[in-house]
């Protein structure tokens, strides 16, 4: 198989905080993960590409210091959103690569809402 | 950026066929890929062609490649009420990375 878990799954937090988004390949070792947005009724956007123990790499229009991703290790990367407002309020989903597969297998997404 | 297009809206009756479609523009993609996100989940892989193919079958799915029109499409047969959901295209990109189509939601009335 190829499971991926996202932790939270949802989370309401204040304006001015942070928020820290787990994804983890369960049962396989990821050396790229992704992380994508998602707005209602709309497609997912990628945000970064994640390889295990470098710096991720940004999608244009991105803010990285905003967005902090770190991939230590081959099974785990996280997203923190720093300083959350509400228009950071989306549905982040995470992808993980296996081996060396093209096919991405995805988590079931962090539902975040920012009053 | 890449351009990966869909019809936003599909209703079938339970038990017809559905036929959903998708054009991208990058002729250099490796392999193209369906997903379903059924509401408020996650995307689950439903099947995956390779760009020298022209059609690929799996069970109820068939995924058929035109790849000179740059046109993919997925069919459902004798579709039922547990497909009802959000379809999307991707094609591989430089980097491994994804891009998506619109998303197309299948309503299958019973």
């Amino acid at each position: 198989g190829a499971v991926v878990s996202q932790h939270p799954s949802w989370v309401i937090c204040k304006s001015g905080t942070s928020v820290k988004i787990e994804c983890r390949s369960l049962d396989f070792q990821a050396t790229t993960m992704f992380w994508y947005r998602q707005f209602p009724k709309q497609s997912l956007m990628l945000m970064a590409t994640s390889n295990e123990g470098s710096k991720a790499t940004y999608e244009q229009g991105v803010e990285k210091d905003k967005f902090l991703i770190n991939h230590a290790s081959l099974t785990l990367s996280t997203l923190t959103v720093t300083s959350a407002h509400p228009e950071d309020s989306s549905f982040y989903i995470c992808s993980a690569r296996k081996g060396q597969e093209n096919t991405q297998y995805f988590g079931p997404g962090t539902r975040l809402l920012v009053l | 950026g890449e351009d990966v297009e869909q019809s936003l809206f599909l209703s079938v009756r339970e038990g017809d066929s559905s036929v959903i479609n998708c054009t991208y523009t990058d002729s250099s993609s490796t392999y193209l890929y369906w997903y379903k996100q059924e509401p408020g989940a996650g995307l689950q892989l439903l099947t995956y062609i390779f760009s020298n193919m022209d059609m690929k079958q799996d069970q109820r799915l068939t995924v058929l490649l035109n790849k000179k029109d740059k046109h993919l499409s997925l069919r459902i047969a004798d579709t039922q009420t547990g497909d009802s959901a959000i379809y999307f295209c991707a094609e591989i990109f430089t980097g491994n990375q994804f891009y998506f189509g619109t998303g197309t939601s299948l309503t299958v009335i019973p």
